[in-house]
């Protein structure tokens, strides 16, 4: 089984610019969720996706915003970016069918605003 | 919303000696507690992780125990080697709500050898 994919793997952008995330979760999963990582700050819960509805969210901005499609596939878009945003951004699938499951996750796209 | 407290934020022991994590949580609603590592430049994983039916579980060196009552759960790693170095994360969440999990901050263990 392949496992969660996210792309790309790293990005530059410039303040004010926006960008859009892209995740693959796991075969099966239905559900996607997304954090955001920040050194000594640890992963910060941004939203959750399943069935292509957010189902959570975190208190992150509105520039902060996603989608899901019918393949389960994310997306993660910010909107006017800030220095601030530079993170690395993680994106875990997990398998709804299963109560207390763990959240498998990809390898991140690194996020760099300059 | 839930809120999840690591500590310490580092750690730096032998080789050989035992490290405990700990965490606590605010939600008495939160019912699953797992923990992960994440090597440098490397996705989190998860290493071990406790429901709230159980008050301890072990893999090898590796256990976690969970105090429901104080809301408080543990990681222990015994006989500790250099690859165990890494960023430890707990986390907990609420069954129905799996996507959803509230992370502690992490703590940095460093093993010397």
């Amino acid at each position: 089984k392949a496992g969660v994919t996210q792309t790309p793997r790293y990005l530059i952008k410039t303040r004010g610019q926006q960008v859009t995330l892209s995740c693959s979760p796991i075969s099966g999963h239905r559900s996607v969720s997304w954090y955001q990582q920040t050194p000594g700050q640890g992963l910060q819960f941004l939203f959750e996706y399943f069935s292509e509805t957010q189902r959570n969210k975190g208190n992150f901005p509105g520039r902060f915003s996603g989608r899901q499609f019918s393949n389960s596939r994310s997306e993660m878009n910010v909107s006017t970016l800030e220095l601030g945003d530079s993170a690395l951004y993680l994106c875990a699938s997990t398998d709804p069918g299963r109560m207390n499951t763990e959240a498998f996750f990809g390898q991140g796209t690194r996020l760099t605003v300059v | 919303g839930e809120n999840v407290e690591q500590h310490p934020s580092t750690l730096s022991v032998q080789e050989g000696d035992s490290a405990v994590i700990k965490c606590t949580y605010s939600d008495s609603a939160s019912n699953y507690f797992p923990w992960y590592k994440q090597e440098l430049g490397k996705r989190p994983q998860l290493i071990i992780d406790i429901r709230s039916n159980v008050g301890e579980k072990k893999d090898q060196r590796i256990a976690v125990t969970l105090n429901k009552t104080a809301k408080h759960f543990s990681l222990h790693i015994t006989e500790t080697q250099p690859e165990d170095s890494a960023v430890y994360f707990c986390a907990a969440s609420i069954g129905t709500n799996a996507g959803k999990s509230t992370f502690g901050d992490g703590t940095t263990l460093t093993v010397k050898p």
